[in-house]
């Protein structure tokens, strides 16, 4: 199974609200991303996880929050985000965070923020 | 420091002709290369990937991909379109040992494939 799951699959939220995205696999990855992908454009790494410490933040504002509760899963907390924070959030695990290992990734949260 | 350029942004073919997408790359130390697949509205779906392993790789769906270290390229191709393969391809790279991108994935631009009946 090669499967990296994620929900919801559509969010809108107000710039006063605080949801939560989650992702979740069962591969026995030691690697989780969250990766924001905006309109015609690559995915842009935002944080690293590995063996489930936070190994890379890509400078990403701290209206973004993440947290990895357990090797399998990985939760962005959103809190005061703005309009152009609208873009497709995408998780992915690999077996560790190395380059040789291939990063599976989810199908993504299209989120808007009004 | 790595980097990719895909070298073109959109490809068009008529279905059941050959795809050929093309991708260089920069690196300073030994390269993974990926291409990724991402169909409208979906995420990435791993194609194939090159290692340090045989340089010609076969992937999923048909397609393939050769590794030539003298011209840094890591081309995609396909002998025989399908309607289905309509989608955007990403060229990525990944430094395996080393270097300040150790681990991280550096992609391409991307190029759109459009394949007409």
């Amino acid at each position: 199974d090669t499967e990296v799951t994620q929900t919801p699959k559509h969010l809108v939220m107000g710039m006063t609200n605080k949801k939560s995205l989650k992702c979740e696999q069962h591969m026995g990855h030691r690697a989780m991303y969250w990766y924001k992908q905006k309109a015609k454009k690559p995915p842009e790494l935002m944080f690293v996880y590995s063996y489930e410490k936070l190994s890379i933040n890509e400078s990403v504002p701290s209206r973004f929050s993440p947290e990895c509760p357990n090797s399998s899963l990985l939760n962005l907390h959103l809190h005061a985000l703005q309009p152009e924070d609208s873009a497709l959030y995408l998780c992915a695990s690999s077996q560790a965070f190395w380059g040789r290992y291939e990063q599976y990734f989810g199908p993504g949260t299209r989120l808007t923020v009004t | 420091a790595q980097s990719v350029t895909q070298l073109d942004s959109h490809v068009s073919v008529s279905e059941g002709t050959p795809v050929l997408l093309r991708c260089n790359y920069s690196s300073s130390y030994s390269p993974s290369l990926f291409w990724y697949v991402q169909h409208p509205n979906k995420g990435l779906q791993l194609l194939l990937k090159y290692t340090s392993a045989a340089t010609l790789v076969k992937g999923i769906n048909g397609f393939e991909a050769e590794f030539k270290k003298s011209e840094t390229s890591f081309h995609l191709t396909k002998p025989s379109a399908h309607m289905s393969d309509a989608a955007e391809y990403f060229c990525v790279v990944s430094e395996s040992a080393g270097g300040t991108s150790y681990g991280k994935l550096t992609f391409g631009q991307g190029t759109i494939l459009t394949v007409h009946p």
